[in-house]
C-alpha cells in the first residue's frame, strides 16, 4: 500500500509569489489533514477534510491560504501571496474513516517551504 | 484550549539502555487520545504508540511503553533496549475523542530529539 505522498519536497520562492503544495493521501482514506511546523515551534493543525468537504479549518492562519480537495482524492494547499512567516514544513496526513474511535493518522514526508 | 508540553528538547541514551521521554498535557475533556509519533531524520513521521484515556492499562508496543497518569496529565514514553534506529525526533500528541464530538486534529508538543550512542 502506497503511503501519503507530498509534492514538492522542497520549494523556495520569493515573498509575494504563489506556491501550491499537493498531497496524495492513502487510497480510500476519507480524512485528510494539513499541518505546519514553523522553525522551532510545534506542529500546528491547519485544516481537516472529510472527503471533499472542509470539516474544520480553524487552524488556517489567514485568507492567503486556500485548500481544496478535488473529488475527495488529492488535496492542494495554495499560499498566495507568500510571506516570510509562511516558511516551514507543511505536513499532510490521512486516516481511514470517522467511526467510533479516533483513527491513526498517516503522515507524508512534508514539503519544506522557504520564502525569501 | 488543549496544550501539550515536552520539556526535554534533547535526550541521549546509550545503545541497549532505557530512556524515558516526558510529556504533559492540559485538557478539560474526560475522554481523549494520546500519541507518540517518531520522525527519523529525513523520513516520515510514524505512530509509535497510542493510549485511550478511558483505558487504565498503559499501552505497550514491543520495546515501547507508556506511563499514563491521567490525574497528573502526564504521558511519558519509555524505550527499553535502545537501538541505533530509535534515533529520531519524538512528538507527543493529543486529540479529543470523536465520540464526544471532538475533532480528530492532533495537538503536538515541540518534540524531543533522541540521540542513541553506540
Amino acid at each position: 500500500e502506497a503511503g501519503v505522498t507530498q509534492f514538492p519536497s522542497h520549494s523556495v520562492i520569493e515573498k509575494g509569489q504563489t506556491v501550491t503544495l499537493r498531497c496524495d493521501p492513502i487510497s480510500g482514506h476519507d480524512n485528510l489533514y494539513w499541518y505546519r511546523r514553523v522553525m522551532g515551534k510545534e506542529i500546528k493543525f491547519l485544516l481537516h477534510f472529510v472527503k471533499e468537504s472542509k470539516q474544520d479549518e480553524s487552524g488556517m492562519p489567514n485568507n492567503r491560504f486556500l485548500a481544496e480537495r478535488t473529488g475527495g482524492t488529492y488535496s492542494t494547499l495554495k499560499v498566495q501571496p507568500a510571506e516570510l512567516e509562511d516558511s516551514g514544513v507543511y505536513f499532510c496526513a490521512s486516516s481511514h474513516f470517522r467511526g467510533f474511535s479516533n483513527n491513526e493518522q498517516f503522515f507524508g514526508p512534508g514539503t519544506r517551504l522557504t520564502v525569501l | 484550549a488543549q496544550t501539550v508540553t515536552q520539556s526535554q528538547p534533547e535526550m541521549s541514551v546509550q545503545e541497549a539502555e532505557t530512556v524515558t521521554l516526558s510529556c504533559t498535557y492540559d485538557t478539560s475533556e474526560s475522554d481523549y487520545y494520546l500519541f507518540w509519533y517518531k520522525q527519523p531524520p529525513s523520513r516520515q513521521m510514524i505512530l509509535v504508540i497510542r493510549q485511550e484515556a478511558y483505558k487504565q492499562q498503559n499501552a505497550t508496543e514491543n520495546r515501547f511503553s507508556v506511563n499514563f497518569q491521567k490525574a497528573a496529565k502526564s504521558f511519558s514514553l519509555k524505550i527499553s533496549d535502545s537501538q541505533l534506529g530509535d534515533a529520531a525526533m519524538y512528538f507527543c500528541a493529543y486529540s479529543a475523542s470523536i465520540t464526544q464530538g471532538g475533532s480528530e486534529k492532533l495537538v503536538f508538543g515541540k518534540g524531543t530529539k533522541l540521540t542513541v550512542n553506540p
